[in-house]
C-alpha cells in the first residue's frame, strides 16, 4: 500500500459525458501528479501540481482539467469523452516535487472505460 | 521529448531462468528509475540510477546505468513466479520534477 488514494477504482460511461477522478496523496506530501496508461502509448505524464498551484504540463488534453485542493487532494476532470479515453489514470505524491532522486508514490489507479 | 525504447516488450520463461531487459534512448538522463507494475496495481519504485557506469543490486536483480548515461538494464537472476509484472524504466531530464516512462516490457514467469 502506497499510501496514496484513487476513487472509483472502475468508471464506466459514455462518449461525451464528464467524469471526476479522485486522488489523495500520502499524508505530508505536496505534490501530486497525474499519468494516463493505454496499451498504445503507455503511461503518459498529464499534469503536476504542487500546493495547490500548476507545476507542470504534459501530454494533456484541453478537455481534461485538474486541480489540487488546500486539502492537497486532487481532481482530475475528464470532458467530452472519447471511445480513445478509455485508459487507467494513476495518481502520484511526492514529497516536494522539486526534481532530482524524489520518489514518486503511485495510487492503485482508476480505470475509466467509455462506451 | 525524449523517446525511452524498452525491449523486448515481451518475455515469458520458466522459473530459475536468468533474464535482462533493456532501456535506451539517444537523450542524456539526470537520473533512471525502473518500476515494476503488477496487474490491478500502480507502480512500484524499485530503483534510482544517477551516476554513469553505476550498478545497483537489489537481492536478485541488478541495475546498470550506462556510462553515457542514456541507457540502463536490469538482469534478474533466477527468476521466480513472483517477479512476473511489468517492468518500466522512467527519466527525468536535470532540474525537472517530471518522468517520463517507457513502454515497459512485460515480464511472465511460469513456475
Amino acid at each position: 500500500d502506497s499510501g496514496v488514494t484513487q476513487t472509483p477504482k472502475h468508471l464506466i460511461t459514455a462518449t461525451g459525458q464528464r467524469v471526476t477522478l479522485r486522488c489523495s496523496p500520502r499524508s505530508g506530501d505536496l505534490s501530486v501528479y497525474w499519468y494516463q496508461q493505454s496499451l498504445d502509448q503507455g503511461l503518459q505524464f498529464l499534469i503536476q501540481y504542487y500546493n495547490g498551484e500548476e507545476r507542470a504540463k504534459g501530454n494533456i488534453l484541453e478537455r481534461f482539467s485538474a486541480q489540487q485542493f488546500p486539502d492537497l487532494h486532487s481532481e482530475l476532470n475528464l470532458s467530452s469523452l472519447e471511445l480513445g479515453d478509455s485508459a487507467l489514470y494513476f495518481c502520484a505524491s511526492s514529497p516536494r516535487g522539486s526534481g532530482g532522486g524524489e520518489t514518486q508514490y503511485f495510487g492503485p489507479g482508476t480505470r475509466l472505460l467509455v462506451l | 521529448t525524449q523517446l525511452l525504447e524498452q525491449s523486448p516488450q515481451f518475455l515469458s520463461i520458466q522459473e530459475g531462468e536468468n533474464l535482462t531487459v533493456y532501456c535506451n534512448s539517444s537523450s542524456v538522463f539526470s537520473s533512471l528509475q525502473w518500476y515494476r507494475q503488477e496487474p490491478g496495481e500502480g507502480p512500484v519504485l524499485l530503483v534510482t540510477v544517477v551516476t554513469g557506469g553505476e550498478v545497483k543490486k537489489l537481492k536478485r536483480l541488478t541495475f546498470q546505468f550506462g556510462d553515457a548515461r542514456k541507457d540502463s538494464s536490469l538482469h534478474i537472476t533466477a527468476a521466480q513466479p513472483g517477479d512476473t509484472g511489468l517492468y518500466l524504466c522512467a527519466a527525468r531530464n536535470s532540474g525537472y520534477s517530471t518522468l517520463t516512462f517507457g513502454k515497459g516490457t512485460m515480464l511472465l514467469v511460469s513456475p
